[in-house]
């Protein structure tokens, strides 16, 4: 499975986009880009899947260059309910797969008043 | 039915002892997921049922470490004899196969902390 690189943290203040990158230099063709939120004492949640180019829920964007070896999650004017670890995941997660979810330690996002 | 829920949310033991976690997943969700998550680590991928059959184990799971989903529904996680390295959080998701993302649903865990 393709292995990700993110930043550890990241702190921000209220109101701000945060942009959050994540590497994947050696992705496979079939896989997908998840990421997931995670506040503490709670169990991680979905956040948004991509495969390519850009794609936008009501909670974030995620935007996929054409090379796909790396990803970027956008949170538009976060407030300090943003505050959480955020992880970004690769794999075949798609039509078939087990789809066990391989997780990094993610980048623990504070954001500040 | 409001999520995947899990039981007990804490659990203390002395090392040596067994201890079983309950997990019950959204009730339409085929698939269902154990991870244990250290502090700071994100979770870890234990074992993973596709209704009652157990289809997955990690090498992380020992031989003290049992799983069981008898009637495809509820799950239990067993882990005999502690240690206090079993200290984590214990955390179960389920997920529906007919979702194109595979989204899983993680419940709130279950904290051990080994004596």
């Amino acid at each position: 499975l393709a292995k990700t690189t993110q930043p550890i943290s990241m702190d921000s203040y209220e109101g701000q986009e945060v942009n959050i990158t994540c590497s994947h230099n050696n992705i496979a063709t079939n896989d997908y880009i998840t990421w997931y939120q995670q506040f503490p004492s709670q169990g991680p949640r979905f956040i948004i899947q991509g495969y390519k180019t850009k794609v936008t829920n009501e909670v974030a964007s995620l935007f996929i260059p054409a090379d796909r070896k790396s990803s970027t999650l956008s949170l538009p004017r976060v407030s300090l309910s943003d505050t959480a670890v955020y992880y970004c995941l690769v794999g075949d997660y798609y039509g078939g797969s087990q789809g066990n979810l391989i997780f990094g330690k993610g980048t623990k996002l504070s954001v500040k008043p | 039915d409001t999520g995947v829920s899990q039981d007990p949310r804490h659990k203390i033991t002395k090392r040596g002892q067994n201890v079983t976690f309950r997990c019950d997943p959204i009730s339409e969700h085929n698939r269902l997921y154990w991870y244990r998550q250290t502090l700071g680590q994100g979770p870890e991928f234990l074992t993973y049922f596709q209704n009652e059959a157990q289809l997955e184990k990690s090498r992380l799971l020992s031989d003290r470490f049992s799983a069981e989903r008898p009637k495809g529904s509820f799950s239990t996680l067993e882990i005999q004899r502690t240690e206090q390295g079993d200290s984590a959080m214990y955390l179960c998701a389920s997920s529906h196969p007919g979702q194109a993302d595979n989204e899983q649903f993680f419940g709130p865990g279950t904290r051990l902390t080994v004596l």
